[in-house]
């Protein structure tokens, strides 16, 4: 299995609201990311989770929570977003966080109302 | 401040065209230089590299790092319309896998 998932592949939800965003790997990798990608823009970093601890946080607003329960599994959970936090958020991982590849899930778009 | 810049941001060909796209970069405890293409959502692996000078090939796809002059060149050959994407490159520092991209060459090949 090579492949990274994420679900839900769409998600509309008001600022009320809260939900998660799931990514899955099953390639006996133990680093994960989670990026978000403004239209036109590249994926910018927002964190990253080495051997299910949390190694960077690239100051992200706390309305965004990750959260990883196991080394396949990443979550991140939502509360509390602003339009502005519309854009398409990506999942990757790699075997280590020093020197290794990412691979990327194909995302899911969120749109904030 | 560590920096990446890619150029051309967008290019128009033809079929049976050969491109090349450039990324320069600045970046503290650099290590490693990836460069991947995004179509319409994940963006998926090309190359690593790592070495100045060794050419690294993938079909008609290639790639060449100069760690002197921070810099390192996409090649592709005879490219079709399948090679219509964002081809994104980012530098890898050592001791941590902040990876930051360049803001991506937009490819468009017509038929």
């Amino acid at each position: 299995d090579t492949e990274v998932t994420q679900t839900p592949k769409h998600l509309v939800m008001g600022m009320t609201n809260k939900k998660s965003l799931k990514c899955e790997q099953h390639m006996g990798h133990r680093a994960m990311y989670w990026y978000k990608q403004k239209a036109k823009k590249p994926p910018e970093l927002m964190f990253v989770y080495s051997y299910e601890k949390l190694s960077i946080n690239e100051s992200v607003p706390s309305r965004f929570s990750p959260e990883c329960p196991n080394s396949s599994l990443l979550n991140l959970h939502l509360h509390a977003l602003q339009p502005e936090d519309s854009a398409l958020y990506l999942c990757a991982s790699s075997r280590g966080v020093d020197h290794y590849e990412q691979y990327f899930g194909p995302g899911t778009r969120l749109t904030v109302t | 401040e560590d920096k990446v810049v890619q150029s051309p941001l967008s290019l128009v060909v033809h079929e049976g065209d050969t491109v090349t796209l450039n990324c320069s970069y600045e970046v503290t405890n650099f290590r490693s230089l990836l460069w991947y293409k995004q179509e319409k959502k994940a963006p998926t692996f090309l190359f690593m590299l790592t070495s100045s000078g060794i050419e690294k090939k993938s079909g008609r796809l290639s790639s060449i790092l100069d760690k002197k002059e921070l810099f390192s060149i996409l090649n592709i050959t005879a490219t079709q319309t399948g090679d219509s994407a964002v081809y994104l490159c980012a530098p890898l520092p050592y001791n941590n896998n902040d990876m930051r991209f360049g803001a991506g060459t937009r490819l468009t090949v017509k038929p």
